[in-house]
């Protein structure tokens, strides 16, 4: 099991570029979530797929943001156009129907993004 | 609505010393999930329990423990004998249960344990 994987791990970019956030849950977990850790705000929750329809988006900030999963293996979390406040740790998670795990959700390691 | 707090922002011990970590919850939701997630330095979050809301017995897995207690809607973490690699940042979340999957998670806004030599 290669755990949840996210790339990049790292991203600067400038101020007006497209951002985009690659996340590929671990097979068998029907739901997926985007978060993003700040100093500020905590984690919060952006938003959340389950069996790869978006549930709850009431988390992305704003339209710059958007989220797609167009397969169980494959999510992506794009922002465009960026803005430095949109620095950040943005974290993929992904978990099995309840009571089939332990853990529930395993979290990717998190990409990076800071916006110049 | 959901909603966890970690009231202590930042805990300092020296180390061989116990530590509680305070985790109190909301929700209205009779059947939900509990979690402790530890975020070292390196930044990944690692998990560290689950506790659904209908098994009130506490658990004790090496120098970790957690005392569950819906009657103050608590979820209490507590490190006996700390060491100096225990110093993280330490989240308690929460999560509704649904029969297609995990419901979002809620965290709090975390508590940073800083355990000196």
């Amino acid at each position: 099991d290669a755990g949840v994987i996210q790339s990049p791990r790292h991203e600067v970019t400038e101020m007006g570029q497209e951002v985009t956030l690659r996340c590929k849950p671990i097979s068998g977990h029907n739901s997926l979530f985007w978060y993003r850790q700040t100093m500020m705000r905590g984690l919060e929750l952006l938003i959340y797929f389950n069996n790869n329809v978006p549930i709850d988006d009431s988390g992305m900030p704003e339209d710059r943001f958007s989220a797609k999963m167009p397969n169980a293996s494959f999510s992506t979390l794009k922002i465009q156009p960026s803005e430095p406040r949109d620095s950040a740790v943005y974290f993929c998670a992904s978990s099995r129907r309840q009571g089939e795990t332990t853990a529930g959700y395993t979290f990717g390691s998190g990409t990076r993004l800071t916006v110049v | 609505a959901q909603k966890v707090t970690q009231a202590q922002t930042e805990i300092s011990v020296v180390e061989k010393e116990d530590v509680t970590l305070d985790c109190v919850y909301e929700t209205r939701d009779t059947t939900y999930y509990l979690f402790w997630y530890k975020q070292p330095p390196s930044g990944e979050l690692v998990f560290l329990i689950r506790r659904n809301s209908f098994d009130e017995q506490n658990e004790i897995s090496g120098r970790y423990s957690w005392n569950f207690q819906k009657s103050t809607s608590s979820f209490n973490f507590t490190i006996t004998a700390s060491q100096v690699v225990d110093s993280a940042v330490y989240f308690c979340a929460l999560s509704e249960a649904m029969n297609t999957g995990f419901q979002k998670l809620v965290f709090g806004t975390g508590t940073r344990l800083l355990v000196s030599p």
